[in-house]
Order: structure tokens, then C-alpha cells, then sequence
């Protein structure tokens, strides 16, 4: 069971390129999430899904692009890297009535830099 | 606006002891609050929750005290070890909003 699978793991990009981080769970989830954290911060949350074609803005949007066509995969779009973007993005995922006594899973993170 | 604060970047104590970690929230409409854990180069895990509707839980080693007055939680570890020295993140929860503190670094000396 792999859990929540992050690819890659590091990357570096130039400023205005743009890339796509891939998260993948194989535990049947519904809920999954994008959060970001920069040095000293804690998480915030970028965009979550509640299913499968069903997307939703959080705390921190612009700049990033999301889809959900499986239940499995959540990938999170960056049209135009910017140095702001700089920062280890994590992905999570929950399944939904099962309560908040499991928390969520967490992806082991992708960390970017934009140079 | 940061509605989760833990105001103790870092936190030093003696393996045996206990170890209490702190947070606090401003947002009233928080109904769930939790404990990850997290390693370095590794996603945070799941420790330790607490309903809004509670003032403690625990689990092992671990308990979590909420006083919902003060609108504070913390986190006690019971006896300490090397094995705990991690970062340790609050976090509060609304519908699908997981509001979390900035984190405090946890060293468990042997």
C-alpha cells in the first residue's frame, strides 16, 4: 500500500516556465489537497477536491491550476513560475465520513525552486 | 491572518521527561484540532486528534489538552524519546479548511 506517491521530488525551475507536480493515492480517497510551506511557515492549503471533477480554491489559489478526472490523481498545474512559488508542496488525502481521528495522508513532498 | 499560532519555535527536554507543546487559535468556528508530527524530507503524519466538543484525548504515550475558553491546546508526551525529536504542527479544522501553526522543532535528548 504506497499511500500518497509525489513526483518528482525536487525540481528547479527559471521564472515564467511552468510544470506540473503529479499526486497519485491508491487508498480509494476522495478528498485530496494541495498545501504549500515555506521556511519557518506553517502549511496553507492551495486547492482541494471532494471527488472526482469536483475542484475548489484554498487559502492561497493564484498562481496554480488544478484537475480531477480520477479519484487517484490530483495534479497541480504552475503556468508561470514565479520566485514566489519557491516552496515544498505537499499533497494529502482523506476519506470523507471516516472522521478526523485519522487526520490526513501526506505525500512526502515536492520540493521547487524558481530561479 | 494566522488563526493557529505556535508561539515556541523549538522546545529542548531530557529523555524520561515530559514534553508540552502549545498552540493557539483564533477562530471560534474551528470544530477539529490536530497533531502531525514530521521528520525531514518526509510528509507530516498523523499524531493525535481532539473534537471541539472534548477537553482531552489520549493515546499512549501522547495526550492532547483542549480548553476551548482560551481558545488553547496542547500537547503532552509522556515519557519523552530521542525518538520524538521531530517538528510537531497544530492544526484546526473547519468543514474542509485545516488551518496550521508554523510549528514547533521538538529535540529529546538522550
Amino acid at each position: 500500500n504506497a499511500g500518497v506517491t509525489q513526483t518528482p521530488k525536487f525540481r528547479i525551475l527559471k521564472i515564467g516556465q511552468s510544470m506540473t507536480l503529479q499526486c497519485a493515492q491508491d487508498m480509494n480517497h476522495n478528498y485530496m489537497y494541495w498545501y504549500r510551506q515555506d521556511p519557518g511557515m506553517g502549511l496553507k492549503l492551495i486547492y482541494y477536491s471532494v471527488g472526482a471533477g469536483i475542484t475548489d480554491k484554498g487559502e492561497v489559489p493564484n498562481g496554480y491550476n488544478v484537475s480531477r478526472s480520477t479519484t487517484e490523481d490530483f495534479p497541480l498545474r504552475l503556468e508561470l513560475a514565479a520566485p514566489s512559488q519557491t516552496s515544498v508542496y505537499f499533497c494529502a488525502s482523506r476519506r470523507p465520513g471516516q472522521g478526523l481521528d485519522y487526520g490526513y495522508t501526506f505525500g512526502s513532498g515536492t520540493r521547487l525552486t524558481v530561479v | 491572518d494566522q488563526q493557529v499560532k505556535q508561539n515556541s519555535p523549538s522546545l529542548s527536554v531530557q529523555e524520561g521527561r515530559i514534553s508540552i507543546l502549545n498552540c493557539d487559535y483564533t477562530n471560534s468556528m474551528f470544530d477539529y484540532f490536530l497533531w502531525y508530527k514530521k521528520y525531514p524530507a518526509e510528509g507530516p503524519t498523523f499524531l493525535i486528534s481532539i473534537s471541539s466538543i472534548k477537553d482531552k484525548n489520549e493515546d499512549g504515550r501522547f495526550t492532547v489538552f483542549l480548553n476551548k475558553s482560551a481558545k488553547h491546546l496542547s500537547l503532552h508526551i509522556v515519557p519523552s524519546q530521542p525518538g520524538d525529536s521531530a517538528v510537531y504542527f497544530c492544526a484546526a479544522m473547519n468543514n474542509n479548511d485545516m488551518r496550521f501553526g508554523a510549528g514547533t522543532r521538538l529535540t529529546v535528548k538522550p
